[in-house]
């Protein structure tokens, strides 16, 4: 049981390049989700997604894509990378489709850089 | 915006007890309150999580006032490994949708040796 997967740990993209990075989880969690954190501040939520399927935006959508085509995979996409995304991104998963009583579990974050 | 409301910092000493408070006035009656915490360089882990009646685990105590206007994570004995960033939150449900948990900016526990 590997529990929140997140790859790459660390990568360096240029400006306008695009990527992908891959969270997996074994849990069979309904619920996915992907938070960004800036230095100094807390985690800001950037897409989430209740099922395979379906997904919604978060506080801070704009230049992120994801999909849930799989219980397990909920990748997000930076389409055209700008310095401002320059951040750590965790990704989150829950039994819970109400996460109101779920305990959320974290990957261990992926550190981007875009210069 | 968070509608919790932590002190930025705290320090403790090693083997003694510690209370994070939380204000949060605005709580509606459905709403459950979590803690979480952040280690340096890791993501956040579940602390604790309740909703009107304390809550004991092998982590932490969660007190929670009559009104539940706030609250208070205790860690009954501090470590060095409990030095961390912990965060209160509540279920967000603006815009009709219970699926977002917001985190603030928390409160920096420091624990001396």
């Amino acid at each position: 049981n590997a529990g929140v997967t997140q790859t790459p740990k660390f990568q360096v993209l240029k400006t306008g390049q695009s990527m992908t990075l891959q969270c997996a989880q074994d849990m069979n969690h309904e619920y996915m989700s992907w938070y960004r954190q800036d230095p100094g501040m807390g985690l800001r939520l950037i897409h989430y997604s209740v099922g395979a399927g379906i997904t919604d935006q978060g506080e801070v959508p704009n230049g992120y894509n994801v999909s849930r085509s799989t219980t397990e995979d909920f990748p997000l996409r930076l389409l055209s990378a700008a310095p401002s995304q320059t951040s750590v991104y965790f990704c989150a998963s829950s039994y819970s489709r109400a996460i109101n009583t779920g305990e959320l579990f974290f990957g261990e974050g992926s550190r981007l850089t875009v210069l | 915006d968070a509608k919790t409301t932590q002190p930025n910092s705290m320090e403790s000493n090693e083997e003694e007890p510690v209370h994070l408070p939380c204000n949060h006035s605005t709580i509606s009656g459905t709403d459950y309150i979590h803690w979480y915490r952040q280690l340096p360089s890791q993501g956040p882990e579940y602390v604790i999580h309740g909703l009107t009646s304390n809550v004991n685990n092998r982590m932490a105590s969660l007190a929670i006032a009559e009104d539940r206007k706030s609250s208070t994570l205790i860690l009954h004995r501090a470590t060095l490994r409990d030095a961390a960033v912990y965060y209160c939150i509540l279920r967000d449900n603006s815009g009709g949708s219970n699926y977002k948990l917001t985190f603030g900016k928390g409160t920096l526990l420091t624990v001396n040796p």
